[in-house]
C-alpha cells in the first residue's frame, strides 16, 4: 500500500520563528491535503493542493505540491502559541473510484513563548 | 452551517459487547468516510460510503466490523464483540469532492 513519510516527527520552536515540515511518498497522489489536529479533536483542513507545482497560501501558512507528485511541504511563518498541535499531511489518489486518504504520522509542533 | 457531527464522543464497552458509532455528514455532502486513529499515529482509512452504497471497504477488518449509510439518517459504524485492540479514536469525514472534513471523533475504550 501507499506510505507517507512525514518529517520531522516533532519540533520545538520559539514564538515568531518560521516552521517547515514535509511529506514524501513512494507513489504519486492527485491531491495533497494538510490538516491540524488539537488534542481530543478531529483534524481541521488547512490547505488543499490539486496540481503538481502548485503553491497555495492560507494566512501565515504556505504549502506546495511537489513537481514529481510524490511530495509536499508546509511552511508556517511567524509562529504563535496557538499554532501548537499536530500537523498531518494526507495524500489522495482518486483512481478507480476510491477517495481514501493516506495520512502521514504527523509533526508535533510546540511553540515556546 | 453545522460541521460533521459524531456521537457519542466517548464510548466505553466491555469485551464482547457491541459498539455503534454515528456520523452525520455536513449539509450537502453525500460521501462519508470512516478512519481509525491509534495514539501517536496518523489516521487509517477504513471505509468509504455513499447513500445506501459501500464504495470502498478495503481498510475495514473482515470480521466484526460493518458500516452503513442509509437513505435517511446518519452513517453507522458497528463493531460487534469488541476486543481491547478495538480501543481507538474513530473519525468520520464527509465531502462533496476531494476535500474531506472531519468530525470530532468517538473515543472507544474497551475494558
Amino acid at each position: 500500500g501507499q506510505q507517507l513519510n512525514q518529517s520531522p516527527q516533532s519540533m520545538f520552536i520559539q514564538e515568531g520563528e518560521d516552521v517547515s515540515m514535509n511529506c514524501t511518498s513512494s507513489s504519486i497522489f492527485n491531491t495533497w491535503l494538510w490538516y491540524k489536529q488539537d488534542p481530543g479533536e478531529g483534524p481541521v483542513l488547512l490547505i488543499a493542493l490539486y496540481k503538481a507545482g502548485e503553491l497555495t497560501s492560507n494566512g501565515r501558512l504556505t504549502a506546495q505540491f511537489g513537481i514529481t507528485r510524490k511530495d509536499s511541504f508546509l511552511n508556517i511563518s511567524a509562529s504563535i502559541p496557538s499554532d501548537v498541535g499536530i500537523y498531518f499531511c494526507a495524500g489522495l489518489y482518486s483512481g478507480a473510484g476510491s477517495y481514501q486518504l493516506t495520512f502521514g504520522k504527523g509533526t508535533k509542533l510546540s511553540v515556546i513563548p | 452551517n453545522a460541521g460533521v457531527m459524531q456521537n457519542p464522543r466517548h464510548l466505553v464497552r466491555r469485551r464482547g459487547q457491541e459498539a455503534r458509532l454515528r456520523c452525520s455528514p455536513m449539509k450537502g455532502h453525500s460521501h462519508v468516510y470512516w478512519y481509525r486513529q491509534l495514539p501517536e499515529e496518523g489516521l487509517k482509512f477504513m471505509v468509504y460510503l455513499q447513500k445506501e452504497n459501500i464504495i470502498d471497504e478495503s481498510g475495514m477488518p473482515k470480521e466484526r466490523f460493518s458500516a452503513e449509510f442509509p437513505k435517511e439518517g446518519p452513517s453507522i459504524l458497528r463493531i460487534q464483540q469488541v476486543v481491547r485492540g478495538d480501543s481507538a479514536a474513530y473519525f468520520c469525514a464527509s465531502s462533496r469532492g476531494e476535500e474531506q472534513y472531519f468530525g470530532p471523533g468517538t473515543r472507544l475504550t474497551v475494558t
